[in-house]
């Protein structure tokens, strides 16, 4: 596609549910990025993948996150038993070629997810 | 360590030059960006400047980095109500555990009075 595209925009979940969200990456990017923006603790950084290999999960606050990148395309972010501190703007990014200096990362729109 | 350090908030009028800094701390980033979020919006990238450049100019946008003291500002002329805004400056880290991975500051609210 043009860009960078996430679903849901919004998601409202109650305490304890499990909560997908989607990125689709700009085509023929390799690499993918989910961050998180949340009035606490700004942008943070989450989890990286770049084409076959093994993922940074670095930023990932809990094992109650996830995140798989099926056929080096579309990636899922999954958030098991939320919490209300889960509740942030989750944010997906592409980028061309990670390893390359030029790896300029482009955002999608976000998906506002909220626990009650 | 990885830190990225802005002010909060700016005012200017419309039509003045506004200038917003940005500290960073690791001397192995490469490049460094400015990101822009409008209200209910993702990031939009404005600009980048590679780590061996002092100044990069992009119509109304000028990016100055002094790589000695690790400061990056961001200068928009003529500012206008459609540039209020969070700006987002940030560096970006390359290595085998961290490759391409966005260390971000914390946002500066610019906001432009008619």
């Amino acid at each position: 596609g043009a860009g960078v595209s996430q679903s849901p925009s919004n998601k409202v979940t109650e305490k304890g549910k499990d909560v997908e969200l989607r990125c689709d990456p700009i085509s023929g990017h390799t690499a993918l990025y989910w961050y998180r923006q949340s009035l606490g603790q700004g942008l943070e950084f989450l989890i990286y993948f770049q084409g076959n290999s093994a993922p940074d999960k670095s930023g990932l606050p809990s094992d109650r996150f996830s995140a798989e990148r099926t056929g080096g395309s579309v990636s899922t972010l999954t958030i098991q038993r939320t919490q209300q501190e889960d509740s942030a703007v989750y944010l997906c990014a592409s980028s061309l070629v990670s390893l390359a200096v030029t790896d300029t990362q482009y955002f999608g729109p976000g998906t506002r997810l909220t626990v009650l | 360590g990885e830190d990225v350090e802005q002010s909060l908030f700016l005012s200017v009028r419309e039509g003045d030059s506004s200038v917003i800094n940005c500290t960073y701390t690791d001397s192995s980033s490469t490049y460094l960006y400015w990101y822009k979020q409008e209200p209910g919006a993702g990031l939009q990238l404005l600009t980048y400047i590679f780590s061996n450049m002092d100044m990069k100019q992009d119509q109304r946008l000028t990016v100055l980095l002094n790589k000695k003291d690790k400061h990056l500002s961001l200068r928009i002329a003529d500012t206008q109500t459609g540039d209020s805004a969070i700006y987002f400056c940030a560096e970006v880290l390359h290595g085998s555990s961290n490759t391409g991975k966005l260390i971000f500051g914390q946002g500066t609210t610019l906001q432009v009075k008619p």
